[in-house]
């Protein structure tokens, strides 16, 4: 069975610009959730989606948006990048909602902003 | 707010030098606590779950257990490929059919020949 794929893998933006990344979960699985992994904030969790609603979302400002499609792909966008955006943009996926689900992580896209 | 913390922060150790990880939390309603290992630029890999304590796993030279306030990662014999950063996450309760997973900021591992 196919893992989790994300894409692209690595992205090299400016400040002010905006950018799409997106994320396939594994087959059969429709819980998607991102988070952003820096040295210094560790793994923090950005939002969740289950059938195409956003189910759970963490303390990002709005810039940080998500959606989900009726095939479980999933994609975020962060608008207007800032320096600190820089970061492993990471995408996990589930079978469901059940708390005692295991997330499965995708490769990450590395992000760079200068 | 649920907590997680890890320690030590980096472990060296030699081939074949057996040690333990830590992870200690504090978290409402735990609903599973979760291993995983991260090698450098590439995503966490799954590696056990636990419910309940006193529940153990085991895969190679990894061992899992939990109590009611932390979980270990044993490393027996480890060898070089062992090392990587090791992720412990808890799934905690938040509201009614809502749980957050919470990770720790990891234990780097390097282990030389």
């Amino acid at each position: 069975k196919a893992g989790v794929t994300q894409t692209p893998r690595y992205l090299i933006k400016t400040r002010g610009q905006q950018v799409t990344l997106s994320c396939s979960p594994i087959s059969g699985h429709r819980s998607v959730s991102w988070y952003q992994q820096t040295p210094g904030q560790g793994l923090q969790f950005l939002f969740e989606y289950f059938s195409e609603t956003q189910r759970n979302k963490g303390n990002f400002p709005g810039r940080f948006s998500g959606r989900q499609f009726s095939n479980s792909r999933s994609e975020m966008n962060v608008s207007t990048l800032e320096l600190g955006d820089s970061a492993l943009y990471l995408c996990a996926s589930s079978g469901s909602l059940a708390p005692q689900e295991t997330q499965y992580f995708g490769p990450g896209t590395r992000l760079l902003v200068l | 707010e649920d907590q997680v913390t890890q320690s030590p922060e980096a472990l060296r150790l030699q081939e074949g030098e057996s040690s333990s990880l830590n992870c200690s939390y504090t978290v409402s309603g735990l609903r599973g606590l979760f291993w995983y290992r991260q090698d450098p630029g590439k995503g966490p890999e799954f590696l056990f779950t636990l419910y309940s304590a006193g529940e153990e796993k085991e895969k190679e030279r990894l061992k899992a257990t939990l109590t009611k306030k932390e979980s270990f990662l044993h490393i027996t014999a480890p060898k070089p490929e062992d090392s990587a950063t090791y992720l412990c996450a808890v799934r905690g309760f938040v509201r009614s059919n809502d749980y957050k997973l919470s990770f720790g900021a990891g234990t780097t591992v390097t282990v030389r020949a």
